[in-house]
């Protein structure tokens, strides 16, 4: 079993405000990472670093942590959006990362 | 911009050694403080990181699959490769390399862009 646990499935209407959790205890002491993947394509960085973005992921994307539960959050998402997304960070030992399973996003 | 591609043969039996090549190209591997990684997910299953290989040579492996794996680093190429003992059908997955882009004094940190689109190993 997987140390990051995410939501199988999340649903937003278009335009609305969705947040996308990732839960584990080492995220009390390590930041999480968000990817976003398509059908068919590589997945693609989407926040570092708690609450940072590359280059070209726009502003809606959002990263934020409160205790053990590390959160992605989309304001007014798009339809563009429709993906799946996962979380990462260091395993509770410290000695390797760990994923989470997966969250469907339909918009 | 820096691209990755997987390459390797998608069958290997039962025992045997799995062998994939990722291929860098746009950049230099042996440049900056980039980890290069392998990563994998099994069909339905979520993903599994498997280990890197820092510009120096050193690696680090998931302690599930320590003493099956080996990470190297074939900078005159520009590849870095896996290599994976006395394979299972539980091996079975969709391979993937990737870049760690890494910070001074950040053992992990998890960033991994980019990657390569994946390959499928099918163990059987």
């Amino acid at each position: 079993s997987s140390e990051l646990t995410q939501d199988p499935a999340v649903s937003v209407a278009l335009g609305q405000t969705v947040r996308i959790t990732c839960q584990g205890d080492s995220l009390r002491r390590y930041y999480a990472s968000w990817f976003q993947q398509k059908p068919g394509q590589a997945p693609l960085l989407v926040i570092f670093n708690r609450n940072n973005r590359p280059s070209g992921i726009p502003e809606r994307f959002s990263g934020s942590r409160s205790g053990d539960t590390a959160s992605l959050t989309i304001t007014g998402a798009q339809a563009d959006d429709e993906a799946d997304y996962f979380c990462n960070s260091r395993a509770t030992s410290g000695d390797h990362l760990v994923f989470g399973g997966g969250t469907k996003l339909t918009v | 911009q820096v691209q990755l591609q997987e390459s390797g043969p998608g069958l290997v039996r039962p025992s045997q050694t799995l062998s994939l090549t990722c291929t860098v190209s746009g950049g230099s591997i042996d440049s900056g403080t980039n980890y290069w990684t392998w990563i994998r997910r099994p069909a339905g299953k979520g993903l599994e990181w498997i280990g890197r290989v820092y510009t120096t040579g050193s690696t680090d492996y998931n302690p599930s699959l320590r003493g099956r794996v080996t990470i190297s680093l074939d900078t005159s190429r520009g590849q870095f490769s896996l290599t994976l003992n006395s394979v299972t059908a539980a091996d079975t997955a969709v391979y993937s390399c990737a870049r760690e882009q890494g910070v001074a004094g950040a053992p992990f940190t998890g960033w991994f862009d980019p990657w390569g689109q994946g390959t499928l190993v099918t163990v059987s």
